[in-house]
């Protein structure tokens, strides 16, 4: 067990819904990082948040956003689904802000966009 | 931003034999490699990880060097067991781990 916990495990939906990803990070953690796991693009970082502030962003779509709230859980939200979303969403968490440093990645959310 | 590129995508070997995965990055500021192991329904796990200063470091039955001249690093696993089997994923850190496209190896019994 990492100590990331992420919720919900699965996750079915429409295209053109929206939907809210949640990651509890380990505690004493205060950097949070989104990456998304399709077959044949491997891990794609989305963001990170460290202590609240956004401080580094990747491959995200206009579509989706991120905060990071004062009790450090973060969530990840996706609108205007489309079925190219369908992937696993794993949130890290770590001690320091470089990523320089040991990620521990929660269990990941499966997004299936019908 | 960086690049990272990991060959082969798929690895068979045999128990008891070593299995090897190199990787290969763009930029030359990137400090930090680590290797995650990634197990069936699981997040990926970090197993090892060598910073930009030291050229190679082993834990067990795995290592890794790194060759910064020629922005190369590999994964070394040596007496293969079973509960080896996983996709492996390298990364290199500028301003962010940016992962490879990961390594499926499948160790035969």
């Amino acid at each position: 067990d990492s100590g990331v916990t992420q919720t919900p495990k699965h996750l079915i939906t429409a295209t053109g819904q929206r939907v809210t990803l949640r990651c509890s990070p380990r505690s004493g953690d205060l950097s949070v990082y989104w990456y998304q796991q399709s077959l044949d693009q491997g891990l794609q970082f989305l963001i990170q948040y460290y202590n609240g502030e956004e401080r580094a962003k990747g491959n995200i779509l206009e579509r989706f956003s991120a905060q990071q709230f004062p009790d450090l859980h973060s969530e990840l939200n996706l609108s205007s689904l489309e079925l190219g979303d369908s992937a696993l969403y794993f949130c890290a968490s770590s001690v320091d802000v470089t990523g320089s440093e040991k990620l521990f990645f929660g269990s990941g959310t499966q997004l299936s966009v019908l | 931003g960086e690049n990272v590129e990991q060959h082969p995508s798929t690895l068979s070997v045999q128990e008891g034999d070593s299995a090897v995965i190199k990787c290969t990055y763009s930029d030359s500021a990137s400090n930090y490699f680590p290797w995650y192991k990634q197990e069936l329904g699981k997040g990926p796990q970090l197993i090892i990880d060598i910073r930009s200063n030291v050229g190679e470091k082993k834990d067990q039955r795995i290592a890794v060097t790194l060759n910064k001249t020629a922005k190369h690093f590999s994964l070394h696993i040596t007496e293969t067991q079973p509960e080896d089997s996983a996709v492996y994923f390298c990364a290199a850190n500028d301003y962010k781990l940016s992962f490879g496209a990961g390594t499926t190896v499948t160790v035969r019994a």
